[in-house]
């Protein structure tokens, strides 16, 4: 298996744009997690799936952030509008069942200018 | 979940074991350890994890301490590869989903 699998790698955009992550999951995977990494903040979870149903989304910063999770296959993270703020890594993760290990993506570079 | 404190920093040698601490003091009964470290510009890998019992696999050993409240974990030959943050987690037996909240974590730095 490729691994969990993010698109794109880096993405640079305008203040006020709209942004859309993407991320496929290693196959089989029934749960999914979004992750943003900051200096000043670290990691944070910002929402996870569990059989392409939003479990958690506690961790959405606010209402330009959403998650779709249409299939088992494939999931977005779109910001609308994207503010300078919103720059950072996001990662994808993803994992089988409960309390195993989840496995991270490459992570896509979000810089909004 | 349970809060977990681990040294911001720590530098170990090239070949020699690097012992990792982290302190857990309110986990609870139904609460994993687990590690996790970050490669500089790679996503979070997984390392090991354990309940109460130390666990060993082919990257790394825990240590548990029998009352839980903390746990040590080893990487026995560092080699200059091994040079990450590692992050300790106290994660619920059976959260609503499989949660996974990082702190800080440790940057180690081995050297030649």
């Amino acid at each position: 298996d490729a691994g969990v699998i993010q698109s794109p790698r880096h993405e640079v955009t305008e203040m006020g744009q709209e942004v859309t992550l993407r991320c496929k999951p290693i196959s089989g995977h029934n749960s999914l997690f979004w992750y943003r990494q900051t200096m000043m903040r670290g990691l944070e979870l910002l929402i996870y799936f569990n059989n392409n149903v939003p479990i958690d989304d506690s961790g959405m910063p606010e209402d330009r952030f959403s998650a779709k999770m249409p299939n088992a296959s494939f999931s977005t993270l779109k910001i609308q509008p994207s503010e300078p703020r919103d720059s950072a890594v996001y990662f994808c993760a993803s994992s089988w069942g409960e309390n195993t290990e989840a496995f991270f993506g490459q992570g896509t570079r979000l810089t909004v200018v | 979940d349970a809060k977990t404190t681990q040294p911001p920093s720590m530098d170990c040698a090239e070949g020699r074991a690097a012992n990792l601490p982290c302190n857990h003091s309110t986990i609870s009964g139904n609460e994993y350890v687990y590690w996790y470290r970050q490669i500089h510009s790679q996503g979070p890998q997984y390392i090991i994890h354990g309940l109460k019992n130390n666990e060993t696999n082919e990257m790394a050993s825990l240590i548990i301490t029998e009352d839980r409240k903390s746990s040590t974990l080893i990487l026995p030959h560092a080699t200059l590869r091994d040079t990450a943050v590692y992050y300790c987690i106290v994660r619920p037996i059976k959260a609503a989903g499989n949660k996974l909240t990082f702190g800080g974590g440790t940057r180690v730095l081995v050297k030649p």
